[in-house]
C-alpha cells in the first residue's frame, strides 16, 4: 500500500513552454501534498504544499505564478512549471500524506526528470 | 523545524554492520525522527521511523537515546544493493502541522564488494 505516482516520468520540452506534472496517490486519500526539486546531486528542497481545496504554501524563493499547484482531490495534485526555462531543468518529486496518518509519514512518488531546452 | 547533521558519505563493505548518526540538537517534544532511501533518480523511500528508545523492522534498527538530540540508523549486513543517499529528518507528529519535511543534506553510502 500506500503508493504514489508521478506522470510523466520524464518530459522534455522547449523554452517559454509550460509542462503540468501530475501526482496521484493509488491507494490511499491524502490531504496534504509536498512538490521537491532535486538538483544534480544535491538534497531535496520543498518548494510548496498543497492542500486539497486551498491554495498553495510556497517556500521561501519559490515564484508561485511560475510553479502553479493545484490540489483538486483527495488523489491528485499537480504542478504546472509556466514559461519554463532551461535552470527550471530538474528532477521533480512529490510526496503524499496520508489523510488517516497518525504519526508523520509521508510517500514519496518516483520524481519527474524535466529538461527544458 | 529541527536542523539535522549527518556525515556527508560512508563507505563500508559488503556483509558489515552500518550505522549512520544524525544529529539533532534542538529537537522538539513531538517531533518524530525518520530515516530516507535514495537511490539516484528515484523518490525517496522510506526507511524507519521513532520518537525515543529503539525501533525495528525488517530493514533497519532505530536508536535514539534518551535525550534525543541524536539519532542511529543501524543497517545490518548490508550489500552492493544499499548504496544509497540515507536522509535524516525530524518533523512534527500530526495534529495541525502541516508535516513539513525538510531535507538535509544527507549521507551517501557506498558499499563496496
Amino acid at each position: 500500500g500506500a503508493v504514489v505516482s508521478q506522470h510523466p516520468s520524464r518530459v522534455i520540452c522547449k523554452s517559454g513552454t509550460s509542462v503540468k506534472i501530475e501526482c496521484r496517490s493509488l491507494d490511499f486519500q491524502a490531504t496534504t501534498m509536498f512538490w521537491y526539486r532535486q538538483f544534480p546531486k544535491k538534497s531535496l528542497m520543498l518548494m510548496a504544499t498543497s492542500n486539497e481545496g486551498s491554495k498553495a504554501t510556497y517556500e521561501q524563493g519559490v515564484e508561485k505564478d511560475k510553479f502553479l499547484i493545484n490540489h483538486a482531490s483527495l488523489t491528485l495534485s499537480t504542478l504546472t512549471v509556466t514559461s519554463a526555462h532551461p535552470e527550471d531543468s530538474s528532477f521533480y518529486i512529490c510526496s503524499a500524506r496520508p489523510h488517516s496518518a497518525g504519526s508523520y509519514e509521508q510517500y514519496f512518488g518516483p520524481g519527474t526528470r524535466l529538461t527544458v531546452t | 523545524l529541527a536542523k539535522t547533521t549527518q556525515p556527508i558519505s560512508m563507505d563500508s563493505y559488503e556483509g558489515q554492520e552500518v550505522n549512520i548518526t544524525c544529529s539533532h540538537n534542538n529537537i522538539a517534544t513531538n517531533d518524530y525522527i525518520t530515516w530516507y532511501q535514495q537511490f539516484p533518480s528515484q523518490g525517496p523511500r522510506f526507511i524507519i521511523q521513532g520518537y525515543k528508545t529503539k525501533v525495528t523492522n525488517e530493514v533497519a534498527s532505530l536508536f535514539i537515546p534518551a535525550d534525543r538530540k541524536s539519532s542511529t540508523l543501524s543497517l545490518p549486513r548490508v550489500s552492493l544493493s544499499d548504496t544509497a543517499v540515507y536522509y535524516c529528518l525530524v518533523g512534527d507528529k500530526d495534529g495541525g502541522s502541516q508535516g513539513n519535511l525538510i531535507f538535509g543534506k544527507g549521507t551517501k553510502l557506498s558499499v563496496k564488494p
